[in-house]
């Protein structure tokens, strides 16, 4: 079964739009961590932020922002104020204490910023 | 710190071939993994490492090897190669093996077997 799923295979938006991607998640352990990760098209894998399971709070950094819920198992990201430099796959993943480290990959959110 | 590094960056193979995809890192992690990226299909672990001299497989191991000789290095070994192994290819490092820990990913090797 599927452990991460990111719905929206692409999304675009004109710039100074906010967006919202989505990441529901499965997983049966009480302790894991959320990321999420953005590849831009020259293809490096950039970390962007951690979330642990027991810190459900909110995060914002600059223009981004996490909504963590458990209640619904997702982990959502959302942009303000896109720029045309947000356009890459954005990758939502998790880790499960039980699984020594392994990353489970959602299949990524193509985003492109429309100038 | 150069972080991760991979090498090559590009190859091209011919069914049943033979290759290694070099990964180091500088920052004394003890955690290596190497994935593959597919279209559509996000990423997949292939192998990793908790240490030198301990391996283990992933979702995806056949057709690679691996080994960890030393804590700096985890080479991915394609014994004889075949186009369903046509991907990009990433190794990643981390610092924690114990706990759940982020993991920091090399520039990718793009291999296409023909």
């Amino acid at each position: 079964a599927q452990k991460v799923t990111q719905a929206q295979t692409e999304i675009s938006v004109v710039e100074k739009e906010d967006v919202t991607l989505d990441c529901v998640y499965e997983t049966r352990d009480t302790t894991y961590y959320l990321f999420w990760y953005k590849q831009p098209p020259s293809g490096e894998l950039v970390f962007l932020i951690r979330r642990n399971s027991f810190d459900e709070q909110n995060e914002i950094s600059g223009r981004y922002s996490w909504n963590f819920q458990k209640s619904t198992s997702s982990f959502n990201f959302t942009i303000t104020a896109s720029q045309v430099v947000d356009s890459a796959v954005y990758f939502c993943a998790l880790s499960e204490a039980i699984s020594s480290n392994q990353f489970y990959f959602g299949t990524g959110t193509s985003l492109t910023v429309i100038p | 710190n150069a972080g991760v590094t991979q090498t090559p960056k590009f190859q091209v193979l011919k069914t049943g071939q033979s290759m290694t995809l070099q990964c180091a890192q500088d920052m004394n992690h003890e955690y290596m993994s190497w994935y593959r990226q597919d279209p559509g299909m996000g990423l997949r672990l292939i192998h990793y490492s908790v240490g030198a001299g301990i391996t283990d497989q992933g979702e995806v191991p056949n057709g690679y090897n691996v080994s960890r000789s030393t804590t700096e290095d985890f080479p991915l070994r394609l014994l004889s190669a075949a186009p369903s192994q046509t991907s990009v290819y990433f190794c990643a490092s981390s610092y924690s093996v114990s706990g759940v820990d982020t993991q920091y990913f090399g520039p990718g090797t793009r291999l296409t077997v023909l």
